[in-house]
């Protein structure tokens, strides 16, 4: 089955700086690649996905970035601010219509003012 | 934050005691799921249920039943097999199999064993 590896586990930036959050995945066959974020306290909500059929996706200040020859997928924020301080969750899936996602074990980003 | 809702918010067990955590939901959502979140583990799934009366179990169903006798609700009960209840449970739902589509998070319940 799929397994996703989350790197780092912790990140701490400037304000202003950019944030990389890095995940590989096993099954080559997985197509989609959705990012979840998590505020204190809060329930995770979707904040950007990729599917296999593109490289990379951008929407604002968040970008993702998908290499499937090497099976690894980048969550990218520029210009950080201290509200996007929160728990980011990758994860992966073939579209089978059997299987559900399996997530990543999280990073958890602190953004310094 | 309505269309999918978890009760209790907080829920106090004696051990040896089962309890039940409520998940409903009323997005007309397929399919659903039961995760559990411990410091630092991620997100692990329990069990999930693509169509009602079946479901299906996660990587970390010992200790734990659910039910899906209607499309709105998914239950998980937390029996006294379950060595170590004490965390975080997420209810999730999807329009369909999770993979072409977005999963909807409920507020959770955190249950603590006394």
């Amino acid at each position: 089955g799929e397994n996703v590896e989350q790197h780092p586990s912790t990140l701490s930036v400037q304000e202003g700086d950019s944030a990389v959050i890095k995940c590989t995945y096993s099954d080559s066959a997985s197509n989609y690649f959705p990012w979840y974020k998590q505020e204190l306290g809060k329930r995770p909500q979707l904040i950007i996905d990729i599917r296999s059929n593109v490289g990379e996706k951008k929407d604002q200040r968040i970008a993702v970035t998908l290499n499937k020859t090497a099976k690894h997928f980048s969550l990218h924020i520029t210009e950080t601010q201290p509200e996007d301080s929160a728990v980011y969750f990758c994860a992966a899936i073939y579209y089978s219509g059997n299987t559900p996602l399996v997530f990543g074990k999280g990073t958890r980003l602190s953004v310094i003012a | 934050d309505g269309g999918i809702t978890q009760s209790p918010k907080y829920l106090f067990r004696k051990e040896g005691q089962n309890v039940t955590l409520s998940c409903e939901q009323n997005l007309n959502h397929d399919a659903m799921y039961w995760y559990r979140q411990d410091p630092g583990q991620g997100l692990r799934l329990i069990y999930y249920s693509q169509i009602v009366n079946d479901f299906q179990k996660g990587d970390i169903a010992e200790g734990y039943s659910v039910s899906r006798e209607k499309k709105e609700s998914f239950p998980l009960t937390v029996t006294s097999a379950q060595k170590n209840p004490t965390a975080f449970y997420l209810c999730a739902s999807s329009p369909g199999p999770s993979g072409y589509n977005e999963q909807f998070f409920g507020p959770g319940t955190r249950l603590t064993v006394l």
